[in-house]
């Protein structure tokens, strides 16, 4: 069964500084990654995909994302937040028709 | 284009009554899910349709039953709504393609308190 792990449940970052938030996958054949993003009160909002080719992937708002296949690793990653990165993130791993199963979350929190 | 939309936004039910969430897209999409989500827990996969007049089950799809008559809309019911099924509800719909890596855009989410 496919599975995702995001170790961290929370982090804080200062404004101005750089990001990565980690991503670990399980699935049995070639992964189909996202990462969404989630305001509070708000729907999700995709980042950034992973189908196939080039292994680093750059996303909307400045994120970039690099799939590691001998990782099993597709971390997030900004080299400088801003204070409206503040919200909860979501890693995902997928194929086909049958759904997405997503990770439990990273909430982010940027101090000034 | 309005995306994806759903109805109600919020909803307060006793346990033991019944209501239908409905989710209308106006992409054309082939596929639509129903996912929810609980604090800690991330989304879990309810039921999805891979197309008109089908659906299937998903990672938690009990005390909960699905309807897609027509393509652009997929209604979620439970039939006698029980505490445990407080959560905020997320339509999806997507293309739907043969090589697999669907992405999925999503709704507003239903937010549903069952006391």
């Amino acid at each position: 069964a496919q599975s995702v792990t995001q170790p961290d449940i929370h982090i804080t970052v200062s404004e101005g500084a750089s990001l990565e938030l980690r991503c670990n996958y399980s699935y049995g054949a070639t992964p189909y990654l996202f990462w969404y993003v989630q305001s509070p009160g708000q729907g999700l909002q995709l980042l950034l995909k992973y189908f196939s080719g080039d292994t680093l992937v750059q996303g909307i708002k400045g994120f970039e994302a690099e799939f590691k296949r001998s990782q099993s690793s597709f971390n997030l990653r900004k080299p400088s937040v801003h204070w409206s990165d503040a919200a909860e993130y979501f890693c995902a791993v997928g194929s086909g028709a049958d759904g997405l199963t997503f990770g439990k979350g990273t909430h982010l929190i940027i101090q000034p | 284009n309005a995306g994806v939309t759903q109805t109600p936004k919020f909803r307060v039910l006793k346990t033991g009554q019944s209501m239908t969430l409905l989710c209308a897209q106006d992409m054309n999409h082939e596929y639509m899910y129903w996912y929810r989500q609980d604090p800690g827990m991330g989304l879990r996969l309810i039921h999805y349709s891979v197309g008109e007049g089908t659906t299937a089950k998903g990672e938690v799809p009990d005390g909960y039953n699905v309807s897609r008559l027509k393509k652009q809309n997929f209604l979620l019911g439970l039939e006698s709504a029980a505490p445990s099924q407080t959560s905020v509800y997320f339509c999806a719909s997507s293309y739907g393609t043969s090589g697999g890596g669907n992405e999925q855009f999503f709704g507003p989410g239903t937010r549903l308190t069952v006391l």
